[in-house]
């Protein structure tokens, strides 16, 4: 099965902290995501990478950046977090255009 | 802009009976994917089931089944002989066929089975 791995399940970082997320699968998939997923509002797209080096924004794509250096590593980067960056967060990778996503198992971000 | 409607944001069900998860969508193309994720309290999002638009016949996975209804632009779950691993959230999702990379996901539906 192929596994899509978040680093951290937990997070608490304080505001106007630069803050990482480390999403990593091991499957050689070509496309990976990133998502918000907030009460009420279901999941947004953040960014998107279809390539190494290749990155694409999403729909809420303002006070975040990413980062794909290599194949298997997608990092979302929060430059100066934000309270109202408190939430969940869900990176899913995806072979290719004709196939679904594998999610990880998110990453509870609390900006204090 | 493509938009997915979960109008229900909570469900309940007994176990062993069977419940159904509206979801509708909005969309201009004719040919693309819909899709209901479960997230259970692990919060992992699973694919329950998919169904590609230009197929009239409903898709189907064990308990699982879908009303995909393309005129009306509704795709509707039901969920067949409940049991209480089923309880999660439950997302429809949208895609494009060809040139889409991004899903729309619904708001989200929470489904209690009660023993």
């Amino acid at each position: 099965d192929v596994k899509v791995t978040q680093s951290s399940r937990y997070l608490v970082k304080r505001t106007g902290e630069k803050v990482f997320l480390e999403c990593v699968q091991d499957m050689d998939h070509e496309n990976m995501f990133w998502y918000r997923q907030d009460p009420g509002l279901g999941l947004r797209l953040i960014y998107f990478s279809y390539d190494v080096k290749m990155k694409e924004k999403g729909d809420i794509p303002e006070g975040y950046s990413v980062s794909r250096e290599k194949k298997e590593r997608f990092s979302l980067i929060l430059e100066s977090a934000s309270t109202n960056q408190t939430s969940m967060y869900l990176c899913a990778s995806r072979l290719g255009v004709s196939y679904g996503y594998t999610f990880g198992s998110g990453t509870r971000l609390t900006v204090v | 802009a493509q938009t997915v409607t979960q109008s229900q944001p909570e469900m309940s069900v007994q176990e062993a009976e069977t419940v159904t998860l509206s979801c509708t969508y909005d969309t201009s193309e004719s040919d693309y994917y819909l899709f209901w994720y479960k997230q259970p309290p692990s919060r992992q999002m699973i694919l329950v089931i998919r169904q590609e638009a230009y197929k009239q016949q409903n898709a189907t996975e064990n308990r699982f089944s879908v009303n995909f209804q393309k005129a009306a632009k509704s795709f509707s779950l039901k969920i067949s002989d409940s049991q209480l691993g089923d309880a999660a959230m439950y997302f429809c999702a949208y895609r494009r066929r060809n040139t889409g990379n991004q899903f729309y996901f619904g708001t989200g539906t929470s489904l209690t089975v009660i023993p």
